[in-house]
């Protein structure tokens, strides 16, 4: 199965400030990767498919890119609703698998 | 607009059994793979299982192989995930999520909650 890293854990920021997530996996999956975001008690929310794509409705503040083993999730100019807990996934091969999760936290 | 509700959760046994659905409204349910997702509390996201639009192709992750079965009714739009031999390891939040192009998940439910103890 295909293991995904992603880094940091966890990271303060403040609101207006730029955060890079990261995600690595342990063989290539072309551009097979999305980032979700999840809220305290709610279902998680598709962000960025093929790695880069936007999905419909999200703001343009957020941007994915990578292709292979490495790929980032951007978020410029951070918002207060912003603040959740972010997830990569691998949809390259089944069993899919997801990153542990980084949560984004205020400082 | 698309909504994913799941069902069937509940305290079970160690070894017991739990019938898991989820019914789709405002959904072209038929034409699209379908899978579930589990979060044990306080943790991250598992992708459990996924099954395509005809239910002839099923895949599932190594832990819940032989234990679970993945299943869907078109007709009543509906997905199932059957759960046998349960441990206490498969104690967590459940989640249906649609792949109306196979591999991303656009559209979740709300989760239903396993707990599995004595």
């Amino acid at each position: 199965d295909i293991q995904m890293t992603q880094s940091p854990s966890s990271v303060s920021a403040s609101v207006g400030e730029r955060v890079t997530i990261t995600c690595r996996a342990s063989q290539a999956i072309g551009n097979w990767l999305a980032w979700f975001q999840q809220k305290p008690g709610k279902a998680p929310n598709l962000l960025i498919y093929s790695a880069s794509r936007l999905y419909h409705g999200v703001p343009s503040r957020f941007s994915g890119s990578g292709s292979g083993t490495d790929f980032i999730l951007t978020i410029n100019s951070l918002q207060p609703e912003d603040f959740a807990t972010y997830y990569c996934q691998q949809v390259a091969s089944f069993p899919s698998t997801f990153g542990q999760g980084t949560k984004l936290e205020i400082k | 607009e698309v909504q994913l509700v799941e069902s069937g959760g509940g305290l079970v046994q160690p070894g017991g059994s739990l019938r898991l659905s989820c019914a789709a409204t405002r959904y072209t349910f038929g034409g699209s793979w379908m899978s579930w997702v589990r979060q044990a509390p306080g943790k991250g996201l598992e992708w459990v299982a996924n099954i395509n639009a005809d239910g002839s192709e099923k895949y599932y992750v190594d832990s819940v192989k032989g234990r679970f079965t993945i299943s869907r009714d078109n007709a009543k739009s509906s997905l199932y995930l059957q759960m046998n031999t349960l441990r206490g390891d498969d104690t967590a939040v459940y989640y249906c999520a649609a792949a109306p192009n196979k591999y991303f998940l656009d559209y979740w439910g709300q989760g239903t909650l396993v707990t599995v103890s004595s």
